[in-house]
């Protein structure tokens, strides 16, 4: 199994770009969230799913955007990066609420100049 | 709003010496989930230890041990015979009844040989 994978692991972005931040988990997890980390801070949640089809927003979901049409796959929009985005990204997953979230992935770390 | 505090930014302890580190939160929730994760130098978010509030007993895991109070609303981890391989970002983090996770800013253990 290779659990969490996060794609790509470096990104640099121009203020204005779009891009697509991947995750995909192989462990049947109906949970899946996207974390963001920034200096002196812990993980806030973005965006999190409770199974295909359902999303709903996290703490700071302004200026992303999700989708859940598999419950394998949960990505995450950059529709016009900015450069308060620069950060980095872990996607999670978990088999259920009360195991939420076991599993991280290696994180994305993404520059927006 | 509910938060989560790590009043100690960074300690450093002795191998095998024990080290406690001190996690408070602030709900208004009955019945929520606490949590310890692990960030070595690596970047990967390791799950250490989960409590659910309506147990009293406080969780264990191997030399990984919390200190629960609900009514103080406290959550601190313990690490006994600490080692060199426990150097890492300590976070506490909450998840409330809507399933959403909040996490503190972290604490920074060096084990020292």
């Amino acid at each position: 199994n290779a659990g969490v994978t996060q794609t790509p692991k470096f990104q640099v972005l121009k203020t204005g770009q779009s891009m697509t931040l991947q995750c995909a988990q192989d462990m049947n997890h109906e949970y899946m969230s996207w974390y963001r980390q920034d200096p002196g801070m812990g993980l806030r949640l973005i965006h999190y799913s409770v199974g295909a089809g359902i999303t709903d927003q996290g703490e700071v979901p302004n200026g992303y955007n999700v989708s859940r049409s598999t419950t394998e796959d949960f990505p995450l929009r950059l529709l016009s990066a900015a450069p308060s985005q620069t950060s980095v990204y872990f996607c999670a997953s978990s088999y259920s609420r009360v195991n939420q979230p076991q599993h991280f992935g290696d994180g994305t770390r993404l520059s927006i100049l | 709003a509910q938060t989560v505090t790590q009043s100690q930014p960074e300690m450093s302890v002795q191998e095998a010496e024990t080290v406690t580190l001190s996690c408070t939160y602030d709900t208004s929730e009955s019945n929520y989930y606490l949590f310890w994760y692990k960030q070595p130098p690596s970047r990967q978010m390791i799950l250490v230890i989960r409590q659910e509030a309506y147990k009293q007993q406080n969780a264990t895991e191997n030399r990984f041990s919390v200190n629960f109070q609900k009514a103080a609303k406290s959550f601190s981890l313990k690490i006994s015979d600490s080692q060199l391989g426990d150097t890492a970002m300590y976070f506490c983090a909450f998840m409330n009844r809507d399933d959403k996770i909040i996490f503190g800013k972290g604490t920074r253990l060096h084990i020292l040989p």
